[in-house]
């Protein structure tokens, strides 16, 4: 069965440093990777995603995310955060279904705090 | 592009009465939508998954006749939680995806702000 595993619950940063956010995921089929914010009391905002090519993936707003298939991860980056990041990240990997659509299964979340 | 709107935001209801939520794809048809629910602190659970025009489909442990879902046109879905009680106060969000040519639209899901129910 397919899975996504986000290790880190929890990632204290302070403003201005580097972070990376992991995502492994379990996958014996083409994987569709997708990297999800959400801001308290909010839905969620796409970041990016992985369909297919290049394996370097980017935000508008700094997040870079890279598709690598030997270790099945899909870790997110930014080279400087800043206060307004601070949020929960969620991952998630698109699967098909038998009824030809896709259903999403997450991770349990990271929750970035970003400190001044 | 690719908006999804909810309605309500929030709602306030009284044990065993009945509430509505609304869920809109703003610019675009909508195939495909899903009704999430999440918990504080936690990730989300889909409920179920719903394609214009057919019977929504729903996952195991999701109880269909308390959790009623139409999907009556391709921009809209409702998501009713009949007889609601204080432990389906919870967080609903609903998402949706479209089938242009190619997949990479039924891939991608657009979500919604979101619901806040609290049953009293």
């Amino acid at each position: 069965a397919q899975s996504v595993t986000q290790l880190d619950s929890q990632v204290p940063v302070f403003e201005e440093a580097p972070v990376e956010l992991r995502c492994n995921y379990s996958s014996s089929v083409s994987v569709y990777l997708f990297w999800y914010v959400q801001y308290p009391n909010q839905g969620l905002q796409l970041l990016l995603k992985y369909l297919s090519g290049s394996t370097l993936v980017k935000s508008i707003n700094g997040f870079e995310a890279e598709f690598n298939k030997s270790q099945t991860s899909f870790h997110l980056r930014k080279p400087s955060v800043h206060i307004s990041d601070t949020a929960e990240y969620f991952c998630a990997v698109s699967v098909y279904r038998a009824s030809g659509t896709y259903k999403y299964i997450f991770g349990t979340g990271t929750r970035l705090k970003v400190l001044a | 592009g690719a908006v999804v709107s909810q309605h309500p935001s929030w709602v306030i209801c009284k044990s065993g009465t009945s509430v509505k939520i609304e869920c809109r794809s703003l610019d675009f048809q909508a195939t495909t939508m899903f009704w999430y629910r999440q918990f504080p602190k936690q990730s989300l659970m889909l409920m179920a998954t719903s394609n214009e025009g057919s019977k929504a489909t729903y996952e195991q442990g999701v109880e269909k006749d308390k959790f009623l879902i139409n999907h009556a046109s391709l921009t809209l879905s409702t998501l009713t939680v009949t007889s609601a009680h204080p432990e389906d106060s919870s967080f609903y969000i609903c998402s949706a995806s479209f089938n242009p040519s190619g997949t990479s639209g039924r891939i991608t899901q657009y979500f919604g702000p979101g619901t806040r129910l609290t049953v009293l």
